[in-house]
């Protein structure tokens, strides 16, 4: 199974401050089938990216998905107060689906 | 409006058996893949499994094929996550969510503690 490795592990910004997080896969993701998720704590994940790039239903458009093959990068562009949370990537374009171990992002 | 809406937190003991329920809402049930997804307590997310309701069509992760059942009752729109025998390491919240790939829609989460 793909194994996808986050980095960092813990991002510490402040709101305003632009936010880069990585998802590196161990093997070529099929037809950049990755996802990207927000959980906040005694929450449900929220979907946030499909497809590497495109953003789900009501998502702000400060949240943007790039990358293919085997790297992939959501970024934040302009932090608000509600955006720190715990962030999963995802691979589903090989069987079976599987996570990465999350980048929590904290306020500085 | 969809939802799944998840049966209460469980507490049980190891050894003993236990089906978690999810029930979906607002959609046509029959026609969207179910999920299970484990969150160990202050780790990340694993992927489970998946059952097609229309016929039953079940896949597992190899890391949970064997450990674990999933069903379904189409007649009431509830998909089932089932143990026959806990284990202490079994602790954990369980989610249901919709698709067999991406998830836009997710349950609330099912906390089961297996505790002597």
């Amino acid at each position: 199974e793909i194994v996808l490795t986050q980095s960092p592990g813990t991002l510490s910004l402040s709101p305003g401050e632009r936010a880069t997080l990585s998802c590196r896969a161990s093997q070529t993701v099929s037809s950049s089938y990755v996802a990207w998720y927000q959980q906040k704590p005694g929450q449900a994940p929220r979907l946030l990216i499909y497809g590497a790039s495109s953003r789900a239903t009501g998502i702000p458009d400060r949240f943007s998905g790039s990358g293919s093959g085997t790297d992939f990068t959501l970024t934040i562009s302009r932090l608000e107060p509600e955006d720190f949370a715990v962030f999963y990537c995802q691979q589903y374009g090989n069987s079976p689906p599987t996570f990465g171990q999350g980048t929590n992002l904290e306020i500085k | 409006e969809v939802q799944l809406v998840q049966s209460g937190a469980e507490v049980k003991k190891p050894g003993e058996s236990l089906k978690i329920s999810c029930k979906g809402s607002g959609y046509s049930f029959t026609s969207h893949w179910i999920a299970w997804v484990r969150q160990m307590p202050g780790k990340g997310l694993e992927w489970m499994g998946i059952i097609y309701p229309s016929d039953s069509d079940t896949r597992y992760s190899p890391s949970f094929q064997g450990q674990v059942t999933i069903s379904v009752d189409k007649s009431i729109s509830t998909a089932y996550l089932q143990w026959t025998s806990l284990k202490a390491s079994d602790t954990a919240i369980y989610y249901c969510a919709r698709g067999s790939a991406y998830n836009y829609y997710w349950g609330q989460g099912t906390l089961v503690t297996v505790s002597s």
